[in-house]
């Protein structure tokens, strides 16, 4: 059973760049969450995707976008890097049953992004 | 809005000892508590979870949390630290209704030979 999966692993990106980040989640979890984590922080929570929509969202600009394909799977998108979000981003997948309760979120390995 | 305290930044014991890593939270709704463990260059993994039902929730790896309401705690502990467990350790919160978590700053794990 395949656990959730990021690509790429390291990134390497100058400010004023663009920058896409995949997530495909664990075998059937249909939700995927979003965490920044700067060096020597704790995850920040960005965004959350269930049936293809933005479901809860933190407190990030609009430079940070996202989106989930039909297949659960999901894209993170920044626009006009700075050097702030030089930053470890990780994934979360988890199953909302009947839309409520929390289920656990299960985090992928995350990918390294420096900008310079 | 949720928040989670994690009392010491870095925690150092010897191979054999008590494991004893602090948690407190701030939540206005009844909380669901969660102990991840992050290994360098890897993602977060997790340990534990209280949602409803027993207070003194078991992990993996001999981790075990008490959640105490009066007190606004979920430390984590383990009776006997093994070098393998030296990692970064952070708890966090979520709400029973959405599934956001909130984490703390973490607490930097040392075990000692």
């Amino acid at each position: 059973d395949a656990g959730v999966t990021q690509s790429p692993t390291h990134l390497i990106k100058t400010r004023g760049q663009q920058v896409t980040l995949r997530c495909s989640p664990k075998s059937g979890h249909d939700t995927v969450s979003w965490y920044q984590q700067a060096l020597g922080q704790g995850p920040q929570f960005i965004f959350q995707y269930y049936e293809e929509e933005e479901r809860q969202r933190g407190n990030f600009p609009d430079r940070f976008s996202g989106h989930q394909f039909p297949n659960y799977s999901s894209e993170l998108n920044v626009n006009a890097l700075l050097l702030g979000d030089s930053a470890l981003y990780l994934c979360a997948s988890s199953l909302v049953t009947s839309g409520r309760d929390q289920e656990t979120q299960y985090f992928g390995p995350g990918t390294r992004l420096l900008v310079l | 809005a949720q928040s989670v305290t994690q009392l010491g930044s870095h925690v150092s014991v010897s191979e054999g000892a008590l494991v004893l890593l602090r948690c407190n939270y701030s939540s206005s709704v009844p909380p669901y508590l969660f102990w991840y463990v992050q290994y360098p260059n890897q993602g977060l993994q997790l340990l534990l979870k209280y949602t409803t039902g027993a207070t003194l929730v078991k992990g993996i790896n001999g981790f075990e949390a008490e959640f105490k309401k009066s007190e606004t705690s979920f430390h984590l502990t383990k009776p006997s630290a093994h070098m393998s467990d030296a990692a970064e350790y952070f708890c966090a919160v979520s709400k029973p209704s959405g599934s956001r978590l909130t984490f703390g700053e973490g607490t930097q794990l040392t075990v000692n030979p």
